[in-house]
């Protein structure tokens, strides 16, 4: 298993202003990921954090507005970018070796 | 990615109930992982199912595989308050070389005492 950090834990931000989430994970994995997720809602994939790559962006999101880092086997960022109420959501990364993923406390995000 | 379905939405059982889920899919799943997230927090794995036919036990919780590795269940033996939140099944499918997870909807259990 592996343990994952996240931060912030939440926030509250204006319109048109940018929100990096950080997350960090106690070993090194191969695979890390970025989802969200609306209250009551299941987990939207954003895409998959590549380590020394570009980021693999699922249909419906795109670089420029959540622009991803993944500089090491341990550690990813996630940008939400010139943010609209739209992107009120809750931000969760997740980590793994195999299938099984470890996901990390969550970044709640409201935009105002 | 792959596309699971997961029944019900929404389960109310008194505690000391049975309460299942099901996933399925149209297709041929490599795979299935079953995670519980509690109100408030994240998603907890539970556990990975591979064999056609699996049958894994966690205490109360049993979690199936089908034979044509289509569907999958999560049934869980009197229920208790402690059981509360929304369990997903997960699916995997591969692109290029990369794996691409995809999660049901997920069905709540609200648990009455």
């Amino acid at each position: 298993s592996a343990v994952i950090s996240q931060k912030p834990s939440r926030d509250i931000c204006q319109r048109g202003t940018s929100l990096t989430i950080q997350c960090q994970v106690d070993s090194q994995v191969t695979m890390m990921f970025w989802y969200r997720q609306q209250p009551g809602q299941s987990l939207t994939l954003i895409a998959t954090a590549n380590q020394g790559s570009e980021a693999t962006y699922e249909s419906g999101f795109v670089i420029d507005k959540f622009p991803i880092s993944r500089p090491n086997l341990t550690f990813s960022t996630l940008t939400v970018s010139n943010m609209s109420p739209e992107d009120s959501s809750i931000y969760l990364c997740s980590a793994g070796e195999t299938y099984e993923q470890y996901f990390g406390p969550g970044t709640r995000l409201t935009v105002t | 990615g792959q596309q699971v379905m997961q029944i019900p939405q929404y389960q109310h059982v008194q505690e000391g109930e049975d309460f299942t889920t099901y996933c399925n899919s149209s297709t041929t799943l490599s795979n299935i992982q079953w995670y519980k997230q509690r109100p408030g927090g994240h998603p907890v794995f539970l556990i990975q199912l591979v064999k056609s036919g699996e049958v894994k036990k966690q205490k109360r919780l049993t979690f199936q595989f089908g034979e044509a590795k289509k569907n999958s269940s999560l049934h869980i033996t009197a229920t208790q308050t402690t059981d509360v939140g929304t369990y997903f099944c997960a699916a995997s499918s591969t692109s290029g070389g990369s794996y691409i997870p995809t999660f049901g909807r997920g069905t709540s259990l609200i648990v009455h005492p």
